[in-house]
């Protein structure tokens, strides 16, 4: 089995609300990224998590917050977000970090939009 | 990370072969040259992987030359269900902490199978 979800897969939220973005794995990955994709372009990675501790952040403003609170699960907080943050937002995991050996995997994000 | 270029967009019919090729000529030799796919507004799909020799799954066959500096991705008879964006990545050795290993996708081919 290979899945990672994500939910919600719809978000609509205005510039002021507060919400949260879920991913979720059961292969025993022990790390989880998430990328964000505007249209028509490729995924760009935002942050990695190896081992629940935050590894890589992309230079990431910090209205997004991320959240490993445990080896399964992965959230992305959201808070006065812009409407250029609207975008899909896909989460993957590999087996380890950094590994070019291990493949990743992605969940089928969730679209976000900002009114 | 090695630079890879792909043709912007292909045209195949259905139930032919469909050969997408990559060029990475500034692959190094512990890098290894992945496959993933993205059928429009779902998460990427992994698809294939290899470092030198051919490789052959359920889903496509991928040759790789053998100087290394590009690659084939093949789909043996495509379905309009393979219509999608095929993006070619060269991923580097692990640098543990550091971003190399990381997924860093181009623009892809977009991929257009047609009846």
């Amino acid at each position: 089995d290979t899945e990672v979800t994500q939910t919600p897969k719809h978000l609509v939220m205005g510039m002021t609300n507060k919400k949260s973005l879920k991913c979720e794995q059961h292969m025993g990955h022990r790390a989880m990224y998430w990328y964000k994709q505007k249209a028509k372009k490729p995924p760009e990675l935002m942050f990695v998590y190896s081992y629940e501790k935050l590894s890589i952040n992309e230079s990431v403003p910090s209205r997004f917050s991320p959240e490993c609170p445990n080896s399964s699960l992965l959230n992305l907080h959201l808070h006065a977000l812009q409407p250029e943050d609207s975008a899909l937002y896909l989460c993957a995991s590999s087996r380890r970090q950094g590994r070019n050996t291990d493949t990743q995997y992605f969940g089928p994000g969730t679209r976000l939009t900002v009114l | 990370d090695a630079k890879t270029t792909q043709p912007t967009s292909m045209d195949c019919a259905e139930g032919r072969a469909a050969n997408l090729p990559c060029n990475h000529s500034t692959i190094s030799g512990n890098e290894y040259v992945y496959w993933y796919r993205q059928i429009h507004s779902q998460g990427p799909q992994y698809i294939i992987h290899g470092l030198k020799n051919n490789e052959t799954n359920e889903m496509a066959s991928l040759i790789i030359t053998e100087d290394r500096k590009s690659s084939t991705l093949i789909l043996p008879h495509a379905t309009l269900r393979d219509t999608a964006v095929y993006y070619c990545i060269v991923r580097s050795q692990l640098n543990y902490g550091g971003s190399q290993g990381n997924l860093i996708f181009g623009k892809g081919t977009k991929l257009s199978v047609k009846p």
